[in-house]
Order: C-alpha cells, then structure tokens, then sequence
C-alpha cells in the first residue's frame, strides 16, 4: 500500500532557527498536504499544494510539491515557541480521495 | 463559521461496552471522513460519505465498526463489544463540494479508552 516516509522524527531546535522538514513517498500523489497537531487536538491545515513544482508560503511557513509528485518539503522560517508541535504531511489520492498521512515530525523549540 | 465538531472529547469504557462518537462536520461541506490514530501515528483512513452515502467502507477494521450519515449532515461511529485495541484518538474531518482534491478539515477528535 501507499506510505509515506518523513523525516527527521523529531528535531530540538533554539528559538529563531529556521527548520526544515520533508516526506516522500513510493507512489505519485496530486495534492499533498502540510498539517500541524497539538497535544489533545486534531490536525491544522497549514498549507495545501495541488501542483507539481508549486511553492507556497503562509507566513513564515513555506512547502513545495516535488517535481516527481513523490515528495514535499515543509520549512519554518525564525521559529517561536508556539511553533512547538507534531508536524504531518498528507498526500490526497485515496480512491475516495482519503488522506495518507506520514508518522510526523515532533518540533520542540527552546526559548 | 465553525468548525468541525465531534462529541464527546474523552470516552472512558469497559471492555465490551458498546461506544458511539458524533461528527458535526462544517455546514457546506458535503464530504464527511472518519480516521483514527494512535500513539505515534498519523491519521488512518476508516471510512468517508459523500452526503448520506457511504462510498467506502472497507477500511473499517472490523465488523464491529460501523459509521451512519442518515441525513447527509452529522455522522456517528459506533464500535460494538468494545477491545483494549481499540484505544486511541477517532478523528472526523469535512471538505466541501467540488473535486475530491479538497483539502479536508479536521475536528479535534474523541479519545477512546478501554479499561
């Protein structure tokens, strides 16, 4: 079945570094999707990607969908506190157009 | 305009109670989907409707899960005969009309707990 891989698992990083975070995959996927989750709370949207080679920005978050339709990366740019959390991507090509989801990045930032 | 609802937050049962969970989902959305996740996991897919059809049910884990969406607007998850396997966290999301690429939003999940 399709899976997703991301890494790292986890990352510790000081306030104001900049991360960054990918996901691939062994099959093509024509959307993919960045969430993030917090403790006792279901998945944010961050930012969704519909085309190949496309980059988009929210804020000081900005992904891009890989050329090969097999891959993303996510980065976070001067990173806070509030940053803190488990970061998912998703690719969106299910039959019914379900979510396949990677195991997540845990981001700690200390102050 | 609100979110995605789901009710209760926390459920603590015994084994081989049965358990039911609600998803309001967002009022335009027409897609309803049901996930659960566990410890250390990502979502995993269980079931979906388009309006008060369910398109695709093969994914739930067993004959003892079993999803409604009668009117096309909230749905239930029920699991029957409750196992401590089936602790974790049951998430619905939404998406609206259009093609199937629309992102998805979620609600903030039932914890499940099985004494």
């Amino acid at each position: 079945g399709q899976q997703l891989n991301q890494s790292p698992q986890s990352m510790f990083i000081q306030e104001g570094e900049d991360v960054s975070m990918n996901c691939t995959s062994s099959s093509i996927f024509n959307t993919w999707l960045w969430y993030k989750q917090e403790p006792g709370e279901g998945p944010v949207l961050l930012i969704a990607l519909y085309k190949a080679g496309e980059l988009t920005s929210n804020g000081r978050l900005t992904a891009q969908f890989g050329i090969t339709r097999k891959d993303s990366f996510l980065n976070i740019s001067a990173s806070i506190p509030s940053d803190v959390g488990i970061y998912f991507c998703a690719g969106l090509g299910g039959s019914q157009g379900n979510l396949i989801f990677g195991k997540g990045t845990k981001l700690s930032v200390k102050p | 305009d609100t979110g995605v609802s789901q009710d209760p937050r926390h459920k603590i049962t015994k084994r081989g109670q049965n358990v039911t969970f609600r998803c309001d989902p967002i009022s335009e959305h027409n897609r309803l989907y049901w996930y659960r996740q566990t410890l250390g996991q990502g979502p995993e897919f269980l079931t979906y409707f388009q309006n008060e059809a369910q398109l695709e049910k093969s994914r739930l884990l067993s004959d003892r899960f079993s999803a409604e969406r009668p009117k096309g607007s909230f749905s239930t998850l029920e699991i029957q005969r409750t196992e401590q396997g089936d602790s974790a966290m049951y998430l619905c999301a939404s998406s609206p009309r259009g093609d199937r690429n629309q992102p998805q939003h979620f609600g903030d999940g039932t914890r499940l707990s099985i004494l």
